[in-house]
Formats: structure tokens, C-alpha cells, sequence
């Protein structure tokens, strides 16, 4: 079967760094998302990664390795606004998104 | 530009009622999508179309129905609601249902089926 894992919850203070894991097993790889949703909204997009290696976009950076299966996001310099739940998703082979379940970040002045 | 409007926000349905939700995107999307999302699962598929005129089944299709008349809207009809069908629903769009195409999200209709 298709999994991905990710921490049910996370905390971290203000002004911190924080990495979020998630690993995968999907039928085929196209690419692996880091979505961030605020608590009541709808998930927005923050990253996107196909290659091995990290993207890095302001404070927030995304690194995967296919060969292991596994991917992190990395958020630096933590503000209070940070905190949201942060979705990993990975495009398999029949190009839908598989969604982990989801890591609730909380952060702490 | 509005991007993607869902409506209801929210709705409280009797089992046994018929529900549509709709979801309409003013980027001239050619795929949309419809998850359901429920607490300590991910998002989970339940329709979709890459384009108009065509839908395929997601994950989870059992008890819902699609249509695509056109690129703009992309309804959802629950025919027989159930209790297990109380969640939130999203409806997502994207360019093209490519490897590196970025999904966008409605804000959601939050529905419970008593």
C-alpha cells in the first residue's frame, strides 16, 4: 500500500528552527509537496521538490532524498503566524497526490 | 480573481438527503479535484477531472458523483447522505495534471450528516 508518515505535532519557541520529517512509499514518485495549513483554512502551497537535494525559499527549505524515501522542511527564524499544520504529499505514478496526515506545528513565545 | 469559490461554507444535512456542493475556479484551470479531509487522516481523493468533459475516481469514490460541463465548475453530489460522509470537503485545481503542477485549494465546506 501507498504511505506516507509525518509527527502527528511538533512545538517549538519563537525565533527557533524547526525540521519536519516525512518519509514515503508510493507506487511510482513524481514529486514530493509541502503544503501549510492554518487551523480552519484551506492548504496552501510552500514547496516542491522532484531532485534530490534542498530548495530553499526565504526561511522555509525543502530537502529530499528518493532514494530513501524521505523528505524534510525546514523552517528558520520561527514566528508566531508559523504555527499551522504542515502536509506532505507525494505525486505517484498515476499522478495523483498521496497526503500524509499531517504535522501540527505549535509555537512558543 | 477570486481563484476558487466553494459553497456552502458550511451545511448540517439530514441521512437520506441529497447535497450538492459546488466549487467554481475563475483560473481557467484544466484539472480540479475533490478531497475529503477528516482529523488524523491526509486528504483523501474522491474525484477528478483533467479536463473538461472527463472524470476519473479518486480514493475514497463511493456515495458521490461529478460532472464537468465545463472548465469552470466541478460540483460534487452526495446522492444519499451518510453519518460517514460529515467532513470537510476541498475542491482543488491545477494547470494541468502534470508532475510539477501546483494543486490550489477552495476554502472548504465544512458538512455534517446527523
Amino acid at each position: 500500500g501507498q504511505n506516507i508518515d509525518q509527527p502527528t505535532e511538533m512545538t517549538a519557541t519563537e525565533g527557533a528552527i524547526v525540521q519536519i520529517n516525512c518519509t514515503y512509499q508510493t507506487s511510482g514518485f513524481n514529486g514530493l509537496f509541502w503544503y501549510q495549513q492554518h487551523a480552519g483554512e484551506a492548504p496552501t502551497f510552500l514547496s516542491y521538490n522532484v531532485l534530490d537535494g534542498l530548495e530553499e525559499k526565504g526561511r522555509f527549505s525543502s530537502f529530499l532524498s528518493r532514494s530513501k524515501g524521505y523528505s524534510y522542511l525546514l523552517l528558520k527564524e520561527l514566528q508566531m503566524k508559523d504555527s499551522a499544520s504542515y502536509l506532505c504529499a507525494v505525486r505517484d505514478s498515476n499522478y495523483q497526490l498521496i497526503w500524509g496526515a499531517g504535522t501540527k506545528l505549535i509555537i512558543k513565545p | 480573481i477570486a481563484g476558487i469559490t466553494q459553497a456552502p461554507t458550511s451545511q448540517i444535512l439530514a441521512a437520506g438527503r441529497r447535497m450538492t456542493l459546488r466549487c467554481t475556479q475563475d483560473m481557467r484551470h484544466n484539472a480540479m479535484y475533490w478531497y475529503r479531509q477528516d482529523l488524523g487522516l491526509g486528504l483523501r481523493l474522491i474525484h477528478y477531472s483533467n479536463t473538461a468533459g472527463t472524470t476519473g475516481k479518486g480514493e475514497v469514490p463511493d456515495g458521490y458523483s461529478v460532472s464537468r460541463a465545463n472548465t469552470d465548475d466541478f460540483p460534487l453530489t452526495l446522492a444519499s447522505a451518510v453519518p460517514s460522509q460529515t467532513s470537510v470537503y476541498f475542491c482543488a485545481s491545477s494547470e494541468v495534471a502534470a508532475s510539477t503542477d501546483t494543486q490550489y485549494f477552495g476554502p472548504g465546506t465544512r458538512l455534517t450528516v446527523l
